[in-house]
């Protein structure tokens, strides 16, 4: 089983919208409804943004949205803000309840 | 507040086993059907899922680490453990324990694998 795929890098500028895309298996992403997403600051542990594809927890501002399509994650980022500058983890679980990360995305707002 | 605090050796030889522990405040480790989990970092890499333990006691784990990773939970005193055995090099990393998917996370504590 190998990590899911992510861009290695995306770009916006401030106030614009990106999106960030996660891409797996039948075995993990489309298969079940268990994607999350992770935010990661230099230096820092990682914070969770979203959880079962789409749930957002408690104190996570609502720009930050998720969605699946087939084998396909995706994280979208609105009204992208400098703070937001940052590396962004997805993962998944697969039928044998096994998780795994994506290599992940290092998002520069320029 | 949930917090979640990583302990245990910051230097480990190869051959020998990893041992660390994450102590939980603030929630008592036995409540609910929730999970524990540890996951690693190497330095300037992606994160790396260990495995969990739920509080049923039920426990899975990344098949990648061939069997060497074994997580334990300790509820008398709030804690659960990470052992991984016959550690070599490529286990340096920041280790981290985690609740539930990541609500709450340890600030993460620094394994190095050296002689």
């Amino acid at each position: 089983q190998s990590a899911l795929t992510q861009t290695a890098s995306v770009s916006g500028s401030p106030g614009q919208s990106i999106t960030i895309s996660c891409t797996g298996t039948s075995s993990d992403v489309g298969g079940y409804n268990y994607v999350s997403w992770y935010q990661q600051h230099p230096g820092k542990a990682p914070k969770l943004l979203i959880y079962n594809v789409s749930y957002r927890p408690s104190g996570v501002p609502d720009r930050f949205s998720g969605s699946k399509s087939g084998n396909t994650a995706s994280l979208t980022i609105s009204g992208l803000q400098a703070e937001d500058e940052s590396d962004y983890y997805c993962s998944a679980y697969t039928g044998s309840s096994t998780k795994f990360f994506g290599g992940g995305t290092k998002l520069s707002v320029l | 507040q949930v917090q979640l605090q990583e302990s245990g050796p910051g230097l480990v030889k190869p051959s020998q086993t990893l041992s660390l522990t994450c102590t939980v405040s603030g929630f008592s480790i036995s409540s609910g059907s929730h999970h524990w989990s540890w996951v690693r970092q190497p330095a300037g890499k992606g994160l790396e899922w260990i495995g969990r333990i739920f509080t049923s006691g039920i426990t899975n784990y990344n098949p990648s680490l061939k069997s060497r990773a074994t997580i334990s939970i300790d509820t008398s005193n709030n804690q659960f453990s990470l052992e991984l055995s016959s550690v070599i090099a490529a286990d340096t990393a920041v280790y981290y324990c985690i609740f539930s998917e990541g609500d709450y996370w340890g600030q993460g504590t620094l394994v190095t694998v050296s002689s």
